[in-house]
């Protein structure tokens, strides 16, 4: 069964960093896209960023562009989101999620989350 | 950038359908994906390309897409099926992904 656990998540100061890490089992993780979701609490999901199976391709959304970078080791088949410039409005639970098809433009299986609250 | 706009709320008696919309610019001409969402869980992908069902979903969930509105049909609605539902795409134009505002399902 493909399994997805996020980690990294925890209260941090505006204006600060953090790296999330998403470790993936039970598939062939070098061939999937990958991709980054979140949600505010109570709110409803935003996607974040995609990145393609070797890392030679990425994408983000216009409000995280700049300050997030998503990244890969194939190796250790995991997958990472960096943040820079933290904000409050980046409160959010973020999950990983792998891409059905390997690029298609679904996501099948989702991990459950980890919690970052930004917060002085 | 790309809107997906989806009514805030449908309530539902037990055994009817619920009929959840998903408006979008020409959303008819891409493909349209939906997930369900439980409080405190993950979201589960019960829609891809706009009428295929993944295995373990069941029959009563189908889905449509025409124009300018996708739409994901629950038949003979059950208690379990309450939860938050997003419909997906992909904006070819942006290579963003873009999830609609959400549906709250309420069975009565």
């Amino acid at each position: 069964e493909v399994h997805l656990v996020e980690s990294g998540g925890g209260l941090i100061q505006p204006g600060g960093s953090l790296r999330l890490s998403c470790a993936a089992s039970a598939f062939t993780f070098r061939r999937y896209w990958m991709h980054w979701v979140r949600q505010a609490p109570g709110k409803g999901l935003v996607w974040v960023s995609r990145i393609n199976g070797d890392g030679s391709s990425e994408s983000y959304a216009d409000s995280v562009r700049g300050r997030f970078t998503v990244s890969r080791d194939n190796a250790k088949d995991t997958l990472y989101l960096e943040m820079d410039s933290l904000r409050a409005e980046d409160t959010a639970v973020y999950y990983c999620a792998r891409v059905g098809e390997q690029s298609g433009s679904y996501l099948d299986y989702w991990g459950q989350g980890t919690l970052v609250t930004v917060s002085s | 950038s790309y809107v997906l706009t989806q009514p805030p709320s449908v309530s539902v008696a037990p055994g009817q359908t619920a009929r959840i919309t998903c408006g979008g610019d020409n959303v008819g001409s891409t493909d349209v994906h939906w997930y369900q969402q439980k409080p405190g869980q993950a979201p589960v992908l019960v829609i891809s390309y706009d009428t295929d069902r993944p295995s373990g979903i069941p029959e009563r969930f189908s889905g449509s897409n025409s124009r300018n509105t996708a739409t994901l049909t629950i038949s003979r609605v059950e208690a379990g099926d309450e939860a938050d539902y997003y419909c997906q795409l992909w904006d070819s134009s942006t290579d963003h992904y873009v999830f609609g505002t959400g549906t709250t399902v309420t069975v009565l």
